[in-house]
């Protein structure tokens, strides 16, 4: 089993509907999570970090936590052509370690 | 604040050979990480280094695999006895322990092609 599980897509969505991204992991210990961009081409870079569970807002984005179901999920709310790129989930486990463990990505296309 | 630089952008040897590449981090940043990248996978953690010290290293990783971070400022990756398989995108990443939101800042990474 791998330690972070994303869907790898292809997932396309319409301009200005919602796009669902979604991301499992399997140690339990885990406190940290967080959710990089990725264009094509380019390196990643974080757009949202978690850490209770609930749901956490910025702008039209929103992160989902739910420890108990191991499962974060990236909610994109009127999706524009721009948020078309690679989506990573990213964990890390018990308070103080380092290690950040990225999911394969899901490739996100928002389609005009 | 210039971000993480990295040097070579490209790199292409041949099977067998020794590479170096370098990672100078964004200055007041104490934490350094590298990663590897293929086409189509997240970034795999290769190892950390918090000032100079290395904290974490891949079990994954070979022993032709060696970095460092004198001083604890710019890093160096090695890879001795390159392999096909090496090929890759290596990433370096930087933070800063006073950072809430313990954000990596990527480097443009390096392209290593094994020939």
């Amino acid at each position: 089993q791998k330690e972070v599980e994303q869907n790898s897509g292809p997932l396309s969505v319409p301009e200005g509907a919602i796009a669902s991204l979604n991301c499992t992991y399997s140690d339990r210990g885990s406190q940290s999570f967080f959710w990089y961009r990725q264009y094509s081409g380019k390196s990643p870079e974080l757009i949202m970090s978690i850490y209770s569970n609930g749901d956490k807002e910025d702008g039209r984005f929103t992160a989902q936590l739910n420890k108990a179901s191991q499962y974060v999920s990236l909610l994109i709310r009127d999706s524009q052509p721009s948020d078309s790129a690679t989506y990573l989930c990213a964990v890390k486990g018990k308070q103080g370690a380092q290690k950040l463990v990225f999911g394969q990505g899901t490739r996100l296309t928002i389609n005009p | 604040d210039t971000g993480v630089s990295q040097n070579p952008r490209h790199k292409i040897t041949k099977r067998g050979q020794n590479v170096t590449f370098r990672c100078d981090p964004i200055s007041e940043h104490n934490r350094l990480y590298w990663y590897r990248q293929t086409l189509g996978q997240g970034p795999e953690f290769l190892t950390y280094f918090q000032n100079e010290a290395q904290l974490e290293k891949s079990r994954l990783l070979s022993d032709r695999f060696s970095a460092e971070r004198p001083k604890g400022s710019f890093s160096t990756l090695e890879i001795q006895r390159t392999e096909q398989g090496d090929s890759a995108m290596y990433l370096c990443a930087s933070s800063s322990d006073r950072l809430s939101n313990e954000k990596l800042f990527f480097g443009s990474g390096t392209q290593l092609s094994v020939l």
